[in-house]
């Protein structure tokens, strides 16, 4: 079936740290696929996306390469912020059934400290 | 702006009643979506419509009713028939590739 798996957290880094958050897929077909950040107390947002394989998705300083090869979207950001400290959604998309599911990953929440 | 929104923000049930959490947009999405989020876990549909006075159910729809009467809202009704209603409750619409979601309410029972 389909399915996203990421990294489980929490992943605790230092300002300015480098961050790597690993997400991997299983999917029939050519989805899209998405990371979307939620602060605590509010709903997602959507950080960046890739339509197509190779195709690299970037905002705000992350960013995420959707490699077929390998089934892999996984997520980076060179210098890490405090405000950066959320929990990330890794998901893919399909039109399957007569409409685009939404299939998320369990989240990965980042703690940066000063 | 465009956007959408849920309220209330916070909801307290008592066991046995039902309670209705509200969703509205004005993206002008014909597709919209109800999803769960229980503490370390990833979001579970539970309902989508694709257009006005249509819904269909979803992965975990056991519990809970939908209607779709207007194209800008889509009300969720967490009945008693819901043995755990206590989580975190998000809305989306459908745009050009990717859903958009509202800031959610969290149900608690009491």
């Amino acid at each position: 079936g389909n399915s996203v798996t990421q990294m489980e957290g929490p992943v605790t880094l230092s300002e300015e740290a480098f961050l790597t958050i690993n997400c991997t897929y299983t999917a029939t077909g050519y989805p899209s696929l998405f990371w979307y950040v939620q602060y605590p107390g509010e709903g997602l947002q959507l950080l960046l996306k890739a339509t197509k394989a190779d195709d690299k998705g970037s905002n705000k300083g992350f960013e995420a390469t959707y490699r077929k090869e390998t089934t892999s979207f996984h997520l980076e950001k060179g210098s890490v912020q405090v405000s950066d400290s959320a929990v990330y959604f890794c998901a893919l998309t399909l039109f399957s059934g007569g409409y685009n599911k939404l299939i998320f990953g369990a989240g990965t929440r980042l703690a940066v400290h000063p | 702006d465009g956007g959408i929104t849920q309220s209330p923000k916070y909801l307290f049930r008592k066991e046995g009643q039902n309670v209705t959490l509200s969703c509205e947009q004005n993206l002008n999405h014909d597709a919209m979506y109800w999803y769960r989020q229980d503490p370390g876990q990833g979001l579970r549909l539970i309902y989508y419509s694709q257009i006005v006075n249509d819904f269909q159910k979803g992965d975990i729809a056991e519990g809970y009713s939908v209607s779709r009467e207007k194209k800008e809202s889509f009300p969720l009704t967490v009945t008693s028939a819901q043995k755990n209603p206590t989580a975190f409750y998000l809305c989306a619409s459908q745009g050009y590739n990717e859903q958009f979601f509202g800031p959610g309410t969290r149900l608690t029972v009491l």
